[in-house]
């Protein structure tokens, strides 16, 4: 079974720090970009990052540059983000996904077609 | 940053109705966009990708269209399994980008 499975959240002060985890079975990890998304409570979704498959690669959203890393292990099938200097706006459920890429005239298209079931990372004093 | 802006923010259907979401692009991302489902305390299940793609076991009642700055995510013959909210996501270029969701409520 293709599944993707998230742990590391839980309530950190501000300015605090957390790793993330995700680890991947049922299919081949590194032939995959990864990505992940959060949730604010009550609020939409929104792209936090992904990684190549080889870990070459990796992009931001803007507001977590410099604060955010996210990694890959191959080896482990695992995904992970480290976050620190955590900000009240950063308290979201935290999902991982496979970013899959499919082949259409020439060109690669995405789409984000596995997920886990998400971590909740909550900052607060 | 390219912004991506749905249409409308919420609507009401009933068991049977076909209803249209609208996405609209801050610049042209060509057909590079999903659209998603979320389902309250669930995680987002993926039902199109390039525009109009239908993903691998999604129903055919869903459907996608649209290139460069608009596009629709159309639902025929709405199921009571539908109601949900619809999110569309930019992976033209980074970073990418979520519209702000369409929730769709029975009537």
């Amino acid at each position: 079974e293709v599944q993707l499975v998230e742990s590391g959240g839980g309530l950190v002060h501000p300015w605090g720090a957390l790793r993330l985890s995700c680890a991947a079975s049922g299919f081949t990890f590194s032939g995959h970009w990864m990505s992940w998304v959060r949730q604010a409570p009550g609020k939409g979704l929104e792209w936090v990052a992904n990684i190549k498959p080889d870990g070459s690669e990796k992009h931001y959203v803007d507001s977590v540059k410099g604060r955010f890393t996210i990694s890959r292990d191959n080896a482990k099938n695992s995904l992970y983000l480290q976050i620190n200097s955590l900000r009240g706006e950063d308290t979201a459920v935290y999902y991982c996904a496979r970013a899959s890429r499919w082949p259409i005239s020439g060109y690669f298209y995405y789409g984000m077609d596995v997920w886990g079931q998400g971590t909740t990372v909550t900052v607060s004093s | 940053a390219i912004q991506m802006t749905q249409s409308p923010s919420s609507l009401s259907a009933a068991v049977g109705d076909s209803v249209t979401i609208t996405c609209r692009a801050s610049q042209g991302i060509r057909n590079d966009l999903g659209w998603y489902q979320q389902k309250p305390g669930r995680a987002p299940k993926l039902l199109i990708y390039a525009a109009s793609s239908l993903q691998s076991g999604v129903p055919s009642r869903f459907s996608g269209s649209g290139s460069g700055t608009d596009f629709t995510l159309t639902i025929t013959s709405l199921q009571p399994e539908d109601f949900a909210t619809y999110y569309c996501l930019q992976d033209y270029n980074y970073p990418w980008s979520f519209g702000q969701g369409t929730r769709v409520e029975i009537k």
